[in-house]
């Protein structure tokens, strides 16, 4: 499968502990998107790399969240001091960066609860 | 990026076509429409997306108004697997491009 890949696919952690998540993109696709999504609601934009460089970082994410591709590869979101309104789906996506318009392909996602 | 507008909810009978509508008045020039699902607890799929012209692909169609103010999502003879969550975006090429979800159309597609 050359799709784009995530992990855990499942996280329950307890309130005030940090938590990582992995992302694995698409091999040839040099952008990378977070998005989190909460019940009944439609994904929303976190972050975005092209490359290593982050490029763009959403209002809603806030200081307790950190996202890096150190290679521009893989890409890892980290969430420190995890609160309860935490708790969401977290969706990773990669595109090319070619002419035109270029679609956006996403991971099943990592399902964070924090209690 | 445009504002869109769809239906919270659509019904369509298994190997009838499913016709979704998505109102985007404000869409501008250089803003293509994208198409995205996504099926019960898995991460969004693209579909389709075009900029003035007619698109298929064999997944779906995608027809957009002559003054690009809305367009409608085909998909020819559904079945239950098309069952999701479906959403219109509306964005500029080029840039960061993130996508802004709106709440999408629950599609049921039933025997």
């Amino acid at each position: 499968d050359t799709g784009v890949s995530q992990d855990p696919r499942h996280k329950i952690t307890k309130r005030g502990q940090n938590v990582t998540f992995r992302c694995d993109p698409i091999s040839e696709h040099n952008r990378l998107y977070w998005y989190r999504q909460t019940l009944g609601q439609g994904p929303e934009f976190l972050t975005y790399f092209q490359n290593e460089a982050q490029l763009e970082k959403s209002r809603l994410l806030s200081d307790r969240f950190s996202a890096e591709r150190p290679k521009g590869s893989f890409s890892t979101l980290e969430i420190q001091r995890t609160e309860q309104g935490d708790s969401a789906m977290y969706l990773c996506a990669s595109s090319f960066d070619g002419s035109g318009a270029y679609e956006q392909y996403f991971g099943p996602g990592t399902r964070l609860t924090v209690t | 990026d445009a504002k869109t507008t769809q239906p919270p909810s659509m019904d369509c009978a298994e190997g009838r076509a499913a016709n979704l509508p998505c109102n985007h008045s404000t869409i501008s020039g250089n803003e293509y429409v994208y198409w995205y699902r996504q099926i019960h607890s898995q991460g969004p799929q693209y579909i389709i997306h075009g900029l003035k012209n007619n698109e298929t692909n064999e997944m779906a169609s995608l027809i957009i108004t002559e003054d690009r103010k809305s367009s409608t999502l085909i998909l020819p003879h559904a079945t239950l697997r098309d069952t999701a969550v479906y959403y219109c975006i509306v964005r500029v090429a080029g840039g960061g491009n993130k996508l802004t979800f709106g709440t999408g159309t629950q599609l049921k597609v039933e025997l």
